[in-house]
């Protein structure tokens, strides 16, 4: 099945730009997406890539694929103190999401 | 549009007894996932429902079941809790399902389960 991975932890200072790494085992995904998920809250859609593309810019948002690689990446440029929140990528499979581990991002002034 | 309403928020249960946990989709929305969060295991899929019908099934006990009503509410429940079956249950709803193109899901806040 379906594997998904991602770093736990990234610490950025406001204003620099963050960088989240997931890597995949199943190339097999259409789609591929980033949630973002706060304190106490569900998850909310950030933004998603199809999977014969190589990059997608959404405001602050890019994301990179590398379908030889299997990995993704999401650069949020301008880090703010309210982008501090737990990230997920995931992978669209056979009408279910599998989500990767979650990277916890805290922004500092 | 209201989003997806989980009912109820917070739940404390005792080992061995049982819980159903409510979920409302957006309207107009007929596919309704759930999934379990927990420190441990993060998010895992439990199952999907589309016009009433399982289409997706996790891999979980049989202790866990779920349903879906004509008008898209669905519920899961799970029997004989163990203390293991504390987590965050999230569901969530879309259009189409999920990995049937793109069709965003949206999630609701959740129920935090705890089992003593």
């Amino acid at each position: 099945g379906e594997d998904v991975e991602q770093s736990l932890f990234l610490s950025v200072r406001e204003g620099d730009s963050s960088v989240i790494n997931c890597t995949y085992t199943d190339s097999s995904s259409t789609y591929l997406y980033w949630y973002k998920q706060e304190p106490g809250a569900g998850l909310q859609l950030l933004t998603y890539i199809f999977s014969n593309m190589d990059m997608k810019q959404d405001q602050r948002l890019t994301v990179l694929l590398n379908k030889k690689d299997k990995h993704l990446s999401l650069r949020i440029a301008d880090t703010q103190t309210g982008d501090s929140a737990i990230y997920f990528c995931a992978g669209g499979g056979f009408q279910k999401l599998v989500f990767g581990t979650g990277t916890r991002l805290l922004v500092s002034p | 549009k209201a989003g997806v309403t989980q009912t109820p928020r917070y739940l404390i249960k005792t080992r061995g007894q049982q819980v159903t946990l409510s979920c409302s989709p957006i309207s107009g929305h007929r596919s309704v996932s759930w999934y379990q969060q927990t420190p441990g295991q993060g998010l895992q899929f439990l199952f999907e429902y589309f016009s009433e019908t399982q289409r997706n099934k996790g891999n979980f006990p049989g202790r866990f079941s779920g349903r879906q009503f004509s008008n898209s509410r669905s519920e899961m429940n799970v029997s004989t809790l163990e203390l293991g079956d504390s987590a965050l249950y999230l569901c969530a709803s879309s259009q189409r399902g999920p990995g049937t193109g793109m069709s965003e899901q949206y999630f609701g806040p959740g129920t935090r389960l705890t089992v003593t």
